[in-house]
């Protein structure tokens, strides 16, 4: 199986801040990867595709970027609503595994 | 819009069976790879299993392999996913999740879970 390792699992910044999360896969996966993020006690919702494409209605300040087999999301500028956890999931090669998680705290 | 509406969790006894559907709706379902991805409780999340719009691509996880059965009616346009010698470590909010397309599995939209405890 593919191995997701997010880096780092936990992550204290300000609103305002600009942030990056980290996600590396443990061989090739084309540039499948997704990005998304969970409020607590609801399901997750998707942020990034294609490792760089934004999802429809996701807000600009999201962006994903790519290198090789490691993978980064930025926020720009943290809004109150983006403390929230962070994963990243490959959709390559089955089964289709999350990274661990990243918490984003305030 | 897509909706996407989970049931059939609950509280079994190790060795026992579930079936979980998702009912969905707001969209042609036979278009639409559908998956299951469970979290336990305060775990992270965890890609299940998934089936490809027309029914082909079945895809499990290895821990699963031999215990669940997803399946899909196209015409009810319901997933299912029959679960058979469940497990302690099966305890978790399971998810309906929408990939993009007929064979593609990131998660568009996501149901809102039902609950899976395993406990004697």
């Amino acid at each position: 199986d593919i191995q997701m390792t997010q880096s780092p699992s936990t992550l204290s910044a300000s609103v305002g801040d600009r942030v990056t999360i980290t996600c590396r896969a443990s061989q090739n996966i084309d540039g499948w990867l997704a990005w998304y993020r969970q409020k607590p006690g609801k399901a997750p919702n998707l942020l990034i595709y294609r490792a760089s494409s934004l999802q429809s209605g996701v807000p600009s300040r999201f962006s994903g970027t790519i290198s090789g087999t490691q993978f980064t999301l930025t926020i720009s500028s943290l809004q109150p609503d983006d403390f929230a956890t962070y994963y990243c999931q490959q959709y390559f090669t089955s089964p289709y595994t999350f990274g661990q998680g990243t918490k984003l705290e305030i | 819009e897509v909706q996407l509406l989970e049931s059939g969790g609950g509280l079994v006894q190790p060795g026992g069976s579930l079936r979980l559907s998702c009912a969905a709706s707001g969209f042609t379902f036979s278009d639409y790879a559908m998956a299951w991805v469970r979290q336990a409780p305060g775990r992270g999340l965890e890609w299940v299993s998934g089936m490809g719009g027309r029914g082909s691509l079945m895809k499990y996880i290895d821990s699963v392999k031999g215990r669940f059965t997803i399946s899909r009616d196209n015409f009810k346009n319901t997933l299912y996913l029959q679960m058979n010698g469940l497990r302690d470590d099966d305890t978790a909010v399971y998810y309906c999740a929408k990939g993009s397309y007929l064979t593609s599995f990131e998660v568009v939209n996501w149901g809102q879970g039902t609950l899976v405890t395993v406990s004697s």
